[in-house]
């Protein structure tokens, strides 16, 4: 069964400002990571927070976890062209595999 | 020096045939996996292996079928193709499969015509 979700479904922004997306997920969880991909490839590990740890930094990427709302937030800061690509949380219910939502479409505008 | 990769990229093909896609890694991981992504980008994994031995099987058709001749490889095999199977397959990778890090190939775009 699908257990992260991701919102919105897409997202477009103007280069330069800061977008966000949301994951929201239904059960209990070890960790909690998000991926990138890019048209046409495979996808990119970007970051991942463990259930006890509240909030991460990588970079221009900030993810905050909230266990007790069971949700996640990605936030990349600064946007640029090359950040369009769609992302994916993923998370690991301790079931010896990470289950992923359907993604955000971001689209950076020039 | 590609950490996952999979061939053919591209696979166009008709009903009814059968068809594989190969899968080798070179991070010296433990465990491989046969991701299906669907046209709505909907990422579900079809099956895990652990040291060449299945532990995951994602209630996926018997037409499907993976064989892992080493840890370092694991093929995907599909027997009497159909409309439905046209999907980007990914093959990962991982240390262990304990929910770390995955490392994904570039995908396999299957077409069944």
């Amino acid at each position: 069964s699908q257990q992260g979700e991701e919102d919105p479904q897409a997202l477009s922004i103007q280069e330069g400002e800061n977008a966000t997306m949301n994951c929201s997920y239904k059960t209990s969880i070890n960790n909690l990571q998000w991926y990138r991909q890019n048209s046409g490839r495979g996808l990119v590990h970007l970051i991942l927070i463990r259930s006890n740890e509240r909030e991460k930094h990588s970079g221009r990427l900030r993810v905050t976890l909230d266990t007790s709302k069971k949700s996640s937030s990605l936030l990349i800061t600064a946007s640029r062209a090359a950040d369009t690509a769609s992302y994916f949380c993923a998370t690991d219910r301790g079931a010896q595999k990470l289950v992923f939502g359907q993604g955000t479409r971001l689209t950076i505008n020039p | 020096d590609t950490a996952v990769s999979q061939t053919p990229k591209y696979l166009v093909t008709q009903m009814g045939n059968d068809k594989s896609i190969k899968c080798e890694q070179n991070l010296g991981h433990d465990t491989m996996y046969w991701y299906k992504q669907d046209s709505k980008k909907f990422l579900k994994i079809m099956f895990s292996y652990n040291n060449k031995e299945l532990i995951i099987n994602e209630t996926v058709p018997n037409r499907f079928s993976p064989k892992s001749p080493d840890k370092a490889h694991l093929n995907l095999h599909i027997n009497s193709l159909e409309l439905g199977d046209s999907a980007v397959y990914f093959c990962a990778s991982s240390p262990d499969p304990g929910g770390n890090t995955i490392y994904f190939g570039e995908g396999s775009w299957l077409t069944v015509v």
